[in-house]
């Protein structure tokens, strides 16, 4: 089963406009992961957060960590038609024992209109 | 580095059929993932390798098997085909495979028919 929901479902915006993609999970993790893939290939990894954190900023993206509301979004600033994509938010559950796995939410397609 | 390879991309299969799909990890990671991704349950995790011993399985039928060697790669097979194993299959590769990012390679599309 998905532990993640993510918000919106798909998100259509012009060139140039930022993109907020909201993911909410179940239970404690150790960190937060966000994908990006392109019409049915491989995931391309964005970026993690891990719990004790709260913001992390890589390039035109931002990511927050709330933990207190199991909660996570990932902000693109200035989209371009190339961010064209399903995104994808993905836990890894605290404890130690998860090895190696990811629970992924449904993901939301992003479109971004030239 | 090179990132994770998949090998072969796409297969075409009959329901009956047994799969074997191969997955090599970035130089010098070695945990690796399988997932099976399905416009119905999305991603789903299949189970994790590391060092040679399988550490994690996620909920799925005995037919789903997998297998790493000391080199890292791995191989998945899936016996008995049924039209549901249809899917695109992912590996990643960590280094850790617990608190590390998860690489992951472009994929093999099976087709069940």
């Amino acid at each position: 089963s998905q532990q993640g929901e993510e918000d919106p479902q798909a998100l259509s915006i012009q060139e140039g406009e930022n993109a907020t993609m909201n993911c909410s999970y179940k239970t404690s993790i150790n960190n937060l992961q966000w994908y990006r893939q392109n019409s049915g290939r491989g995931l391309v990894h964005l970026i993690l957060i891990r719990s004790n954190e709260r913001e992390k900023h890589s390039g035109r993206l931002r990511v927050t960590l709330d933990t207190s509301k199991k909660s996570s979004s990932l902000l693109i600033t200035a989209s371009r038609a190339a961010d064209t994509a399903s995104y994808f938010c993905a836990t890894e559950g605290a404890g130690g024992t998860s090895y190696g796995k990811l629970t992924f939410g449904q993901g939301t397609i992003l479109t971004v209109h030239p | 580095k090179a990132g994770v390879t998949q090998t072969p991309r796409y297969l075409i299969k009959t329901r009956g059929q047994q799969v074997t799909l191969s997955c090599s990890p970035i130089s010098g990671h070695r945990s690796v993932s399988w997932y099976q991704q399905t416009p119905g349950q999305g991603l789903q995790f299949l189970f994790e390798y590391f060092s040679e011993t399988q550490r994690n399985k996620g909920n799925f039928p005995g037919r789903f098997s997998g297998r790493q060697f000391s080199n890292s790669r791995s191989e998945m097979n899936v016996s008995t085909l049924e039209l549901g194993d249809s899917a695109l299959y992912l590996c990643a590769s960590g280094s850790r495979g617990v608190a590390d990012t998860q690489y992951f390679g472009p994929g093999t599309r099976l087709t069940v028919l």
